[in-house]
């Protein structure tokens, strides 16, 4: 198993721009989420999926949106980046009856 | 409203003496409880979690953590700490009558001396 995966790595938008930050995991898990982490401030949740079709807002949703078309993917939707939204993003996953999340190896974002 | 702190930003020990990362959390239930840790430009790693039974989990590398429902603690230990350990720990809960999002704390970062 690859675990979940995250593409890309890095990347510098300018202001205004949009991006799609793509996530899959292969552990045919149930949820799905979408974190920031920003220094000294932990992780924050953007958004979460209990399975395909279904999205709901975590903490932080003002701008970002996703999708779950499958279970395999949660991509996650940056409209009009704006300079707070630099950070690193994690995907996780988690099995419903483990609980225990699988976090990707994340993408730093970096809005001029 | 859940929430868990880490009342602590870094702790230092040195090698080969017992550590301690300090968490404690608030749900309105019984909790579920994790802890994880992050390398360097890395994602976090899970280590060990409570969902009921013994108070003492043990989890991977040597770590262990205790559960404490009167003090609502959940604090990570490991008899002998190795400079490997260095790395920041995140505690998380989720309360499980509720949604199913976790709360993570803002970090310790350990720094275990050679």
């Amino acid at each position: 198993n690859a675990g979940v995966t995250q593409t890309p790595k890095f990347r510098i938008l300018k202001i205004g721009q949009s991006m799609t930050l793509q996530c899959t995991q292969d552990m045919n898990h149930n949820y799905m989420y979408w974190y920031r982490q920003d220094p000294g401030m932990g992780l924050k949740l953007i958004y979460y999926s209990v399975g395909a079709g279904i999205t709901d807002k975590g903490e932080v949703p003002n701008g970002y949106n996703v999708s779950r078309s499958t279970t395999e993917d949660f991509p996650l939707r940056l409209e009009l980046a704006a300079p707070s939204q630099t950070s690193v993003y994690f995907c996780a996953s988690t099995l419903r009856d483990a609980h225990e999340q699988y976090f990707g190896p994340g993408t730093r974002l970096t809005v001029t | 409203a859940q929430s868990v702190a880490q009342p602590e930003d870094q702790v230092n020990v040195a090698e080969g003496n017992p550590l301690t990362v300090k968490c404690t959390y608030s749900v309105s239930g019984n909790p579920y409880l994790f802890w994880y840790v992050q390398y360097p430009n890395r994602g976090l790693q899970f280590l060990l979690k409570y969902i009921t039974g013994d108070n003492l989990v043990k989890g991977s590398y040597g770590f262990e953590a205790e559960f404490n429902k009167s003090q609502t603690s959940f604090h990570l230990k490991k008899p002998s700490a190795l400079v490997s350990d260095s790395a920041l720990y995140f505690c998380a809960v989720r309360d499980p009558s509720g949604t199913y999002k976790y709360i993570f704390g803002t970090g310790t970062r350990l720094k275990v001396l050679a």
